[in-house]
């Protein structure tokens, strides 16, 4: 099945640096690729997704980038801020029905 | 904005008891999903559901797992006799398109098994 690798596991970085979070996927077949956000006790929540015939997406300052020959793709926020302090998930979808995840990225932003 | 809802927030249960985890999904969407995330680590899938038959499981959803459509809203998730490593946040979810994948996730159930 689809393995999600995902690094770094924490990163810490402070207020208005950029933040890069990789993930790497190892099912060819992959299509799908969707960034959670979940702060602490809450649900994940979609925050940028990426399909497979698009390179890049961007939404203010998150921006998600897919190289389809490597199998990876990355997130990328700029101009952080305190309240971007999060567990952000990586997925992807071969399946069109289940989500693997990646394990996490704990986010700290300091002021 | 519709939202995905579940009932309990937190239940707490003895091992070897039966739990049944309920969750209405948002009322247009066709696809239904439970996923687990033990504390502290990853989003884990557990099954999906599409018309009243699931359409993909993981390995972690054994026969001790069922999940149920009972009626036009609710979508259940039993586990018949419970663990210790069953304790985790149990998440519900759902989308509307096939193929969208677009997933709504509930806020949650918080399972503990003593």
């Amino acid at each position: 099945g689809e393995n999600v690798e995902q690094h770094p596991s924490t990163l810490s970085v402070q207020e208005g640096d950029s933040a890069v979070i990789k993930c790497t996927y190892s099912d060819s077949a992959s299509n799908y690729f969707p960034w959670y956000k979940q702060e602490l006790g809450k649900r994940p929540q979609l925050i940028i997704d990426i399909r497979s015939n698009v390179g890049e997406k961007k939404d203010q300052r998150i921006a998600v980038t897919l190289n389809k020959t490597a199998k990876h793709f990355s997130l990328h926020i700029t101009e952080t801020q305190p309240e971007d302090s999060a567990v952000y998930f990586c997925a992807a979808s071969p399946s069109g029905y289940a989500l693997n995840f990646g394990k996490g990225t704990s986010l700290l932003v300091t002021p | 904005e519709p939202e995905v809802t579940q009932t309990p927030s937190h239940q707490v249960t003895q091992m070897g008891q039966e739990v049944i985890l309920r969750c209405v999904p948002i009322s247009n969407h066709l696809y239904f999903y439970w996923y687990r995330q033990i504390l502290g680590q990853k989003v884990e899938f557990l099954v999906s559901f599409y018309n009243n038959e699931i359409s993909e499981k993981s390995e972690i959803f054994d026969d001790q797992f069922s999940v149920e459509r009972p009626d036009g809203s609710n979508f259940t998730l039993k586990i018949r006799s419970t663990k210790l490593e069953d304790s985790a946040m149990y998440f519900c979810a759902s989308n509307g398109v096939p193929g969208a994948n677009v997933l709504t996730f509930g806020a949650g159930s918080r399972l503990t098994v003593l």
